[in-house]
């Protein structure tokens, strides 16, 4: 199963690029990469997911690496509400069945 | 829509009681899925379903019970709450039970076992 490896915190300017990475070495070829976040013990909230391309949506950006062994979030310019937990998650269910596996994720803190 | 909706959302049980966590989603969609999170830890999967009448185990399925009779509600059931069964829960729920489907969770409902 492929797992992931997350720095446990970071910090952040206001207003400034937040770059969150996570390394997951032993990705297969048909895995996806997703990131989700947890603000404040609230339900997780989905941001983007990607497989092998770099991928943009209005939160944020996914930079994958050619070899798919680690990924970046950006969030362009970081603002008070995006402190919460960053959780980088790899596809390893083998039923096919959409069942996600979280570690234990990056605590952002954007600072003012 | 009101998304994920979960009830109730604080509870507090004596050891070998039991009860029932609703869930409930107004998107029409198959796939449903129970979590527990526990103090500094990330979330982990109990038991989920990819449409009604259709159930399997998740990573920590043990002591728990889940039905799907419809396609709205996936309650998950505590037997007999332990205090190991202190926690929080999300429901969590997605279009179909394919893969890359994104997730959408509630906010959860908050556990204390006695």
């Amino acid at each position: 199963d492929a797992k992931t490896t997350q720095p446990t915190s970071m910090d952040c300017a206001e207003g400034r690029a937040a770059n969150l990475p996570c390394n997951h070495s032993t990705i297969s070829g048909n895995e996806y990469v997703y990131w989700y976040r947890q603000i404040h013990s609230q339900g997780p909230q989905y941001i983007i997911h990607g497989l092998k391309n770099n991928e943009t949506n209005e939160m944020a950006s996914l930079i994958i690496t050619e070899d798919r062994k680690s990924s970046t979030l950006i969030l362009p310019h970081a603002t008070l509400r995006d402190t919460a937990v960053y959780y980088c998650i790899v596809r390893v269910d083998q039923t096919g069945a959409n069942n996600l596996f979280f570690g234990t994720g990056t605590r952002l803190t954007v600072i003012p | 829509n009101a998304g994920v909706t979960q009830t109730p959302k604080f509870q507090v049980l004596k050891t070998g009681q039991s009860m029932t966590l609703q869930c409930a989603q107004d998107m029409n969609h198959e796939y449903m899925s129970w979590y527990r999170q526990d103090p500094g830890m990330g979330l982990r999967l109990i038991h989920y379903s990819v449409g009604a009448g259709i159930t399997d185990q998740g990573e920590v399925p043990n002591g728990y019970n889940v039905s799907r009779s419809t396609t709205e509600d996936f309650p998950l059931r505590l037997l007999s709450a332990a205090p190991s069964q202190t926690s929080v829960y999300f429901c969590a729920s997605s279009y179909s039970a394919v893969r890359e489907e994104t997730q959408y969770f509630g906010p959860g409902t908050r556990l204390l076992v006695l």
